[in-house]
């Protein structure tokens, strides 16, 4: 089964501030890791992913995470934030073979705050 | 061209009622979803079609009926309409479901705004 942990219901930075936004999964299989932003009244857009490969992935506006395997964990981070980067963010997971694939399982979302 | 759309966007009804909402993709994918974002926005997926078959039904009441016309429709029908369907449905669209990873990426509509009275 998949699952993802977001830790951290809102997070808050400075313009200008690191961003990063944690995440956690779970899965029985090899995992296909997402990032997607929502921003408010509005569908959801694809920031990066990881599928195989490098596992430093880096999306857009600035976004990167990192898959760590070992601690099944897929932050991510941007390192000057921005205005514009405010919105709800949500990481998800789904497997890689079989009935896995295709269902993507969602974290709860991690609402981001930017202060000027 | 918009990739991914719904109609309406926003939809409400009273309870009882019987609804529909409509997705159409024009990215020539196989793979269409329906996902449900509750009050919390938690977004979990209902169903899946690929190539007009039904691949993945989560634990759905009955009263979700989804129906896929072609590749490039996929449809939600709901009936007897209750307080707790109220919600956003996103419909998204993948090129397919093969272990390839490109096939699994989801591309997201505008979604539809559900309230029930």
């Amino acid at each position: 089964a998949q699952s993802v942990t977001q830790l951290g219901s809102h997070v808050s930075v400075s313009e200008g501030a690191l961003v990063l936004l944690r995440c956690n999964y779970s899965s029985s299989v090899p995992p296909y890791l997402f990032w997607y932003v929502q921003y408010p009244n509005q569908g959801l857009q694809l920031l990066l992913k990881y599928t195989t490969g490098a596992t430093l992935v880096k999306g857009i506006n600035g976004f990167e995470a990192e898959f760590k395997k070992s601690e099944t964990s897929f932050h991510l981070t941007k390192p000057s934030a921005h205005m514009s980067d405010a919105a709800e963010y949500f990481c998800a997971v789904s497997g890689s073979r079989g009935s896995t694939l295709g269902r993507l399982y969602f974290g709860r979302g991690t609402q981001l705050t930017v202060w000027p | 061209d918009t990739a991914v759309s719904q109609t309406p966007k926003y939809l409400v009804t009273q309870m009882g009622n019987d609804k529909s909402i409509k997705c159409e993709q024009n990215l020539g994918h196989d793979t269409m979803y329906w996902y449900k974002q509750d009050s919390k926005k938690f977004l979990k997926i209902m169903f899946s079609y690929n190539n007009k078959e039904l691949i993945i039904n989560e634990t759905v009441p009955n009263r979700f009926s989804p129906k896929s016309p072609d590749k490039a429709h996929l449809n939600l029908h709901i009936n007897s309409l209750e307080l707790g369907d109220s919600a956003v449905y996103f419909c998204a669209s993948s090129p397919g479901t093969s272990g390839a990873p490109t096939y699994n990426e989801q591309f997201f509509g505008p979604g539809t705004r559900l309230t029930v009275l």
